[in-house]
């Protein structure tokens, strides 16, 4: 089946420009992960949903940074004002209910701020 | 909070060689472990995890590894290596009983060379 989508793959944004992220989660997952990979970093979190409300968005940088789930499935991150320290691939990953502790990964949206 | 250290940030190694990748944890509280690895251009991908039950815990491509409580640690291992395992690994953890964030270590590159 489908895995995880996210789009675009790649976006090049200029400084102070709002960009908006999709992620396309695992039909019937629940749960919803982001995350920020920086080079030569592993994986940080930003925000957990679980269904349509953020369980945990104790990783969110700064009040430019805002996501959504509206319908419990697709969700949007989204980056107001951006900054070229926002440069990163863009993890999003989905878990079923019952297995709540393995994370799907998709590929990711590389961001650069020029 | 917990926190992951991988201290080998790249491992060469030749092909059919043993390889052990290292991971040590810090936690207040009981957490699950996981190694995801990630081959280039591509998304995150579950090798293992441990949550319960027996310390050595198999997971794909032939890799396994073994949770060590008393020094928190939980190195991945496999024993012979073949050049399709060239890839970048990383450890992480999450709490137990709820809240499904993981924590990653920075990861190791794993070069196997012939």
């Amino acid at each position: 089946g489908a895995g995880v989508s996210q789009t675009p793959s790649n976006k090049v944004t200029e400084k102070g420009k709002y960009v908006e992220l999709r992620c396309d989660p695992i039909s019937g997952h629940t749960a919803l992960y982001w995350y920020r990979q920086s080079l030569g970093q592993g994986p940080e979190f930003l925000i957990y949903f679980q269904g349509t409300g953020a369980a945990d968005d104790s990783g969110l940088p700064n009040d430019r940074f805002f996501a959504v789930r509206p319908e419990g499935s697709v969700s949007t991150l989204k980056i107001q004002r951006t900054e070229r320290g926002d440069s990163a691939v863009y993890l999003c990953a989905s878990s079923p209910e019952d297995r709540g502790n393995e994370a799907f990964f998709g590929q990711g949206t590389r961001l650069t701020v020029v | 909070a917990q926190s992951v250290t991988q201290l080998d940030s790249q491992v060469p190694v030749f092909e059919e060689a043993p390889v052990e990748l290292r991971c040590n944890y810090s936690s207040s509280v009981s957490v699950y472990l996981f190694w995801y690895v990630q081959y280039p251009n591509q998304g995150l991908q579950l090798l293992l995890k441990y949550l319960s039950g027996s310390t050595l815990v198999k997971g794909i491509n032939g890799f396994e590894a073994e949770f060590n409580k008393s020094q928190t640690s939980f190195h991945l291992r496999k024993p012979s290596v073949h050049i399709s395992d060239t890839a970048e690994y990383f450890c992480a953890v999450s709490k137990t009983g709820g809240g499904n964030k993981l924590t990653f270590g920075t990861g190791t590159q794993l070069k196997v060379e012939l």
